[in-house]
């Protein structure tokens, strides 16, 4: 199973631009990558997912270069209401691995 | 639609004791899965499944056992609690395939005293 490393926790100010950058080095070739966000007292939300280039909903964007080895979740204009606890996962999508997460915190 | 509903919400087991955790969504997924969170960390695989009568092991199914005898339903049944399965467990759904995401239900927060 591809192993994830991400920052540990991100502080952010409202109305800025977040990117969370999440490295994936053993990706396999046919694995997807995706995110999710989960609030306290909660289960995880999903967010996005994408396999190359760029994908882009109504809520982030997902970056991830050609050699697929790391993407960047950007979270536009965050307000207090997105800090969270994010992960990025790859690998087998019947058996998807959660590690720690980036806790963002987002400040006034 | 309710989309993953998972019961109870909270639940306190004397160690030893047995209990069935119960996931039903509702959404005609054929993918299940059990997850546990331990407090401030992530989330750990305990068992899947991707269609009725057919079931797999995760990272952690040890005192765990599952069944899919149906499409929507999907619970989990501790055998004999221990304290090391205090924990919030949450349920998940989704189509088969790589390019669709888990929808989770609410968890179940379980004490084993």
């Amino acid at each position: 199973l591809a192993k994830t490393t991400q920052p540990i926790s991100m502080d952010s100010y409202e109305g800025q631009e977040v990117n969370i950058t999440c490295s994936h080095n053993n990706i396999a070739t046919n694995d997807y990558i995706t995110w999710y966000q989960q609030f306290p007292s909660q289960g995880p939300r999903f967010i996005i997912q994408g396999y190359k280039t760029k994908v882009t909903n109504e809520v982030a964007s997902l970056f991830i270069p050609a050699d697929r080895k790391s993407s960047t979740l950007s979270l536009p204009r965050v307000s207090l209401s997105d800090t969270a606890v994010y992960y990025c996962l790859v690998g087998d999508w019947r058996a998807l691995t959660f590690g720690s997460g980036t806790r963002l915190q987002v400040q006034p | 639609n309710a989309g993953v509903t998972q019961t109870p919400k909270f639940q306190v087991l004397k160690t030893g004791q047995s209990m069935t955790l119960q996931c039903a969504q509702d959404m005609n997924h054929e993918y299940m899965s059990w997850y546990r969170q331990d407090p401030g960390m992530g989330l750990r695989l305990i068992h899947y499944s991707v269609g009725a009568g057919i079931t797999d092991q995760g990272e952690v199914p040890n005192g765990y056992n599952v069944s899919r005898s149906t499409t929507e339903d999907f619970p989990l049944r501790l055998l004999s609690a221990a304290p090391s399965q205090t924990s919030v467990y949450f349920c998940a759904s989704s189509f088969t395939g790589d390019n669709y995401g888990y929808t989770f239900g609410s968890g179940t927060r379980l004490t084993v005293v």
